[in-house]
């Protein structure tokens, strides 16, 4: 079955100290990849997205992730994280050939930033 | 901006009711997906429309309709509420077959009591 793990629920982290979250999916094809960041009560945000070529994708916000097919995973990071990042972050797995709409969302990772 | 608005952004309902919830699409995009963010939860795909027509559905049952129009806005209906229908529904517009991604709306909050 298709699906996606975000295996942190939440996770905190120091103002400037390096981010680093996970994902795992299950795919029975070459999937479309996806990073969304949603904020309390908004709507969802994209990050970044896969389809393609190169395997270290940068997205907007100073944000970047990897894919890593033999590892099934497509983990975000970023090298200094700053207070406004705190939010909700979802990973998402698309369909081959370009149905975009239709996407398998993980259950989120909240993230909270420290100062 | 992304161009997707949905409406209304707030609405409470009582169970057994009826409820429209509408989109609004990016200018340019001609498919429009549904999803139900529950609380905690990820969104989960209820169903996509292109041409007017449903293509694609997620496990939702028959309750749960929706409608394309000419200009590519859509509706989604629910029908006999349940408690467990109150979430975040979230509304998103794409080109359909092309490699850009899903933009969505801010979203509709509804509560049912």
């Amino acid at each position: 079955a298709q699906s996606v793990t975000q295996p942190d629920i939440h996770i905190t982290v120091s103002e400037g100290a390096s981010l680093e979250l996970r994902c795992n999916y299950s795919y029975g094809a070459t999937p479309y990849l996806f990073w969304y960041v949603q904020s309390p009560g908004q709507g969802l945000q994209l990050l970044l997205k896969y389809f393609s070529g190169d395997t270290l994708v940068q997205g907007i916000k100073g944000f970047e992730a990897e894919f890593k097919r033999s590892q099934s995973s497509f983990n975000l990071r970023k090298p200094s994280v700053h207070w406004i990042d705190a939010a909700e972050y979802f990973c998402a797995v698309g369909h081959y050939g370009g149905r975009q709409g239709n996407l398998i969302f993980g259950k989120g990772t909240k993230l909270s930033v420290k100062p | 901006e992304t161009g997707v608005t949905q409406s209304p952004t707030h609405l409470i309902k009582t169970r057994g009711q009826q409820v429209t919830l509408r989109c609004s699409s990016q200018s340019g995009h001609n498919t429009v997906s549904w999803y139900q963010q529950a609380l905690g939860q990820g969104p989960q795909f209820i169903f996509q429309y292109y041409r007017e027509e449903e293509n694609g559905r997620g496990n939702f049952p028959p309750r749960f309709s929706g409608l394309q129009f000419p200009n590519y806005s859509s509706e989604l209906n629910v029908n006999a509420l349940e408690l467990d229908d109150s979430a975040l529904y979230l509304c998103a517009s794409s080109s359909f077959g092309m490699n850009t991604e899903a933009f969505f709306g801010q979203g509709t909050r509804l509560t049912v009591v």
